[in-house]
């Protein structure tokens, strides 16, 4: 059965640092996200992708971060210069056109120093 | 934006005991996905509703979207240890449609054998 990867499991990195985190979806899908979760909170949307653009972003999701799709398997997201508080999990999921049903990824977690 | 408030936010019970979680909204849904996440891992997806009164089984979970397209219910029967993680509700964004779902507050299962 198809499933969302994520590369690495776990990224520490030193504040202030830049981070790559990376996602392979689903093969036919063709919508792509990125959500956040706080270690014992709710998952929070970052930022939706499709048709090689974004989509929607949320408040979160300021100049620090971008997304890319390099090539036709990998999504990316970077943060440029990494905070103690980007310390959380990162989730990758996508989806299928014309489909609710979004499959997530088992997510990186990023620790900031 | 947009909240999804879900109760109760945490519950231990025992082993062969019925579960009922409930998943409230201030906007109309048109879509109520179920997630189960258990620890260090990403959720996955239980359970899909898409149409008001909707009942939908998978196992021995059931899942109802509710008649007011508010709120949607799900049922755990004779629980089992491996049913421990956190139980979120999720659906599209009223507004955003598919660029966007919010997830709810979540409920933590805890099983005692």
């Amino acid at each position: 059965e198809p499933e969302v990867t994520q590369t690495p499991s776990h990224q520490v990195t030193q504040m202030g640092q830049e981070v790559i985190l990376r996602c392979v979806p689903i093969s036919n899908h063709l919508y792509f996200y990125w959500y956040r979760q706080i270690l014992g909170q709710k998952v929070e949307f970052l930022v939706s992708f499709y048709n090689n653009e974004i989509s929607e972003k949320s408040e979160i999701f300021d100049d620090q971060f971008s997304v890319e799709r390099p090539d036709g398997s990998n999504f990316t997201l970077k943060i440029r210069s990494t905070k103690l508080e980007d310390s959380a999990m990162y989730f990758c999921a996508s989806k299928r056109e014309h489909s609710y049903e979004q499959y997530f990824g088992p997510g990186t977690r990023l620790t900031v120093t | 934006g947009q909240q999804l408030n879900q109760s109760p936010q945490s519950m231990f019970i025992q082993e062969g005991e019925d579960v009922s979680m409930n998943c409230t909204s201030s906007s109309i849904f048109n879509t109520w996905l179920w997630y189960k996440q258990e620890p260090g891992e990403g959720p996955v997806l239980l359970i899909a509703l898409y149409k008001a009164g909707e009942l939908t089984s998978n196992g021995r979970l059931t899942a109802q979207f509710g008649i007011t397209r508010k709120d949607s219910f799900l049922n755990i029967s004779a629980s089992i240890p491996s049913d421990v993680g956190i139980y979120f509700c999720a659906g599209p964004d009223p507004t955003s449609g598919t660029y966007k779902y919010i997830f709810g507050t979540g409920t933590r299962l805890k099983v005692l054998a």
